[in-house]
């Protein structure tokens, strides 16, 4: 069965540095997202991405993230200057666009420390 | 704004029973989606269950069912026949019919007991 693929599994950074997080969304799906989960907190909504550009984010997604979709299988998060509240849990999540199919799928989460 | 309400952050159940996680949301919209996600101890996300808001039937998916309640803003998930590998946080989830970003509940902690 497809899935979501995210990597790395976990990342470690100081503070000040730039990540990148990666994800390969499902190969036909057209809408992805970027999902952080601070330890113990709910999942928060970051952005998603149709048809090369943003279409919604949240206020959390400042100028300090971006997203890319460099090819036509990943999609990136790039955070420019991490920060200790950064660290999180960051899920990658896409979804067929069309009738009836709208849930998102999920992938694994990669784990963001910022020391 | 939507908000997304779950009251029970922790909940207990005996292996073979059945357990019921409540859900309420804030919208003014007549169209939406709303969702059951379950997180292991893994921490991925696992979709449950899904509901359209323009269905009456309540949703169901082998052990696992919905009781949507539209005018009441609830939307809860009852798990039948508990099994230990149910044991993880569930999330309530919302997104508006014509938007993308879905709302997440602060999640309930359920523990199965053998």
């Amino acid at each position: 069965e497809p899935e979501v693929t995210q990597t790395p599994s976990h990342q470690v950074t100081q503070m000040g540095q730039e990540v990148i997080l990666r994800c390969v969304p499902i190969s036909n799906h057209l809408y992805f997202y970027w999902y952080r989960q601070i330890l113990g907190q709910k999942v928060e909504f970051l952005v998603s991405f149709y048809n090369n550009e943003i279409s919604e984010k949240s206020e959390i997604f400042d100028d300090q993230f971006s997203v890319e979709r460099p090819d036509g299988s990943n999609f990136t998060l790039k955070i420019r200057s991490t920060k200790l509240e950064d660290s999180a849990m960051y899920f990658c999540a896409s979804r067929l666009t069309g009738t009836g199919v709208h849930e998102q799928y999920f992938g694994p989460g990669t784990r963001l420390t910022v020391t | 704004a939507q908000t997304v309400t779950q009251s029970q952050p922790e909940m207990s159940v005996q292996e073979a029973e059945t357990v019921t996680l409540s859900c309420t949301y804030d919208t003014s919209e007549n169209n939406y989606y709303l969702f059951w996600y379950k997180q292991p101890p893994s921490r991925q996300m696992i979709l449950v269950i899904r509901q359209e808001a323009y269905k009456q039937q309540n949703a169901t998916e082998n052990r696992f069912s919905v009781n949507f309640q539209k005018a009441a803003k609830s939307f809860s998930l009852k798990i039948s026949d508990s099994q230990l590998g149910d044991t993880a946080m569930y999330f309530c989830a919302f997104m508006k019919y014509n938007n993308n970003d879905m709302r997440f509940g602060a999640g309930t902690r359920l523990t199965v007991k053998p």
